[in-house]
Order: structure tokens, then sequence, then C-alpha cells
């Protein structure tokens, strides 16, 4: 498969507790973005990477979120001190360089806060 | 601020009625615009997009979607739908840099064999 691939799909933690998801982009795509969809809602940016910068962040990606793509491949969005709003689809999606290519979604990883 | 808006959260259709879904953006300037869809355990998927050019779109699965400038609208259309196009659809835009791509709210469609 090579298409947008993130892990864990689902992860379950407790109120207070450190998570990371990761995301691997389809290999040729410099361009990655995360976004968070809750039940009834579209995706909501978070933030955007060009290569290895960090070039946009979103207000709503407060300081216990972070995200890092250290070579400009793979991307983790680490959230610290989770609380039960933050229970979401966290979405990665990729693209190439090219100005008229739409974004390749991945799967997506559910996080449940207990 | 930048929106986009869908007004039908949830459409019932019968297999072979005619399908229009709602779009509407409130952006400055150019716009590219995105319709995607999601079917059922699966991930988002690309039906159609707009970035210049003839303002009527052709997707895929015999989808298509009209740019109207002055309505500020990118309503998608399907002249008959199956039963497999139950799904949730979503529109999006972006305008200036790519950074930032806007979704509205989405819309259910269940098709009624």
């Amino acid at each position: 498969d090579t298409g947008v691939s993130q892990d864990p799909r689902h992860k379950i933690t407790k109120r207070g507790q450190n998570v990371t998801f990761r995301c691997d982009p389809i290999s040729e795509h410099n361009r990655l973005y995360w976004y968070r969809q809750t039940l009834g809602q579209g995706p909501e940016f978070l933030t955007y990477f060009q290569n290895e910068a960090q070039l946009e962040k979103s207000r709503l990606l407060s300081d216990r979120f972070s995200a890092e793509r250290p070579k400009g491949s793979f991307s983790t969005l680490e959230i610290q001190r989770t609380e039960q709003g933050d229970s979401a689809m966290y979405l990665c999606a990729s693209r190439s360089a090219r100005e008229d290519n739409e974004q390749f979604f991945g799967p997506g990883t559910r996080l449940t806060v207990l | 601020a930048q929106s986009v808006s869908q007004h039908n959260h949830h459409v019932i259709l019968s297999e072979a009625a005619s399908l229009e879904l709602g779009c509407n953006y409130s952006y400055g300037g150019t716009v590219n615009l995105f319709w995607y869809v999601q079917y059922p355990g699966q991930h988002l998927q690309l039906l159609l997009k707009y970035f210049s050019g003839d303002p009527l779109v052709k997707g895929i699965k015999g989808f298509e979607a009209e740019f109207i400038k002055s309505k500020f609208s990118f309503n998608l259309r399907k002249p008959s739908v199956q039963w497999s196009d139950t799904a949730e659809y979503f529109c999006a835009a972006y305008s200036g840099g790519y950074q930032k791509v806007t979704f509205g709210t989405g819309t259910k469609l269940q098709v009624i064999p």
C-alpha cells in the first residue's frame, strides 16, 4: 500500500497521560498536514509542514500539542496531559509540491480519553 | 473569517434519484474547491477539484460540480445515485497559500435500494 499510513489506528488513554501518533506520508510528498475531526464536524486544520519546516499552526493547537517532522518524511503529533476534550479522530494528509494537486488522507487515529 | 457551509446535514434518497448537495464558501479573491467522500469505514477520498478553467468539473463515479463565483457556491451533483454512493460528503476550500484547507461540516447521504 503506497498511501498515507497512520499509527496507531485507535488509542484509549486516561486523562492526564501523554500520547503520540505517527503519520507516514506518500513517499514523494513534501507537504504534510494534521487535522482533527470530531463527531458531526468536518476535519479541522491543525498544522502544516513543508519538508521538515512547520509553516503554519492553528490556534486550535494548544501548548499541549506538538508536531514534528524531523527528516521531512514521517511526522509525529504528541498530546501532553490529555483531556477528555481531546477525544477525536486525528487525520494526516500529504500532497506533492504541485499547486493543483489535492491532499491524500490517511485512515486516521481515533483517540479516546477516559 | 474563511468558512465553508454545507446546509444539508442528512439526505435520504432512493436509488436512481438525482442528487444535489449544496456548498457555499466565504473567501475573498481566488478560491480553490474540493469535494471529498468518506465511505463507511474508509478514509477521505477526493471526488473532484476545481482550481481554474471550466467551472463545470467532472469527477469520479459520475459526480460533477459547478463553480458559480457570483453565488459563492460549488454544488455537487449526480444524475442517478446508487446504493454504493451511501457515504459522507465534504466540501472544502482554500485561498491563497495552500497551507490551510477549510472543510464544511459534511453531508451524510443515505441511498435506499
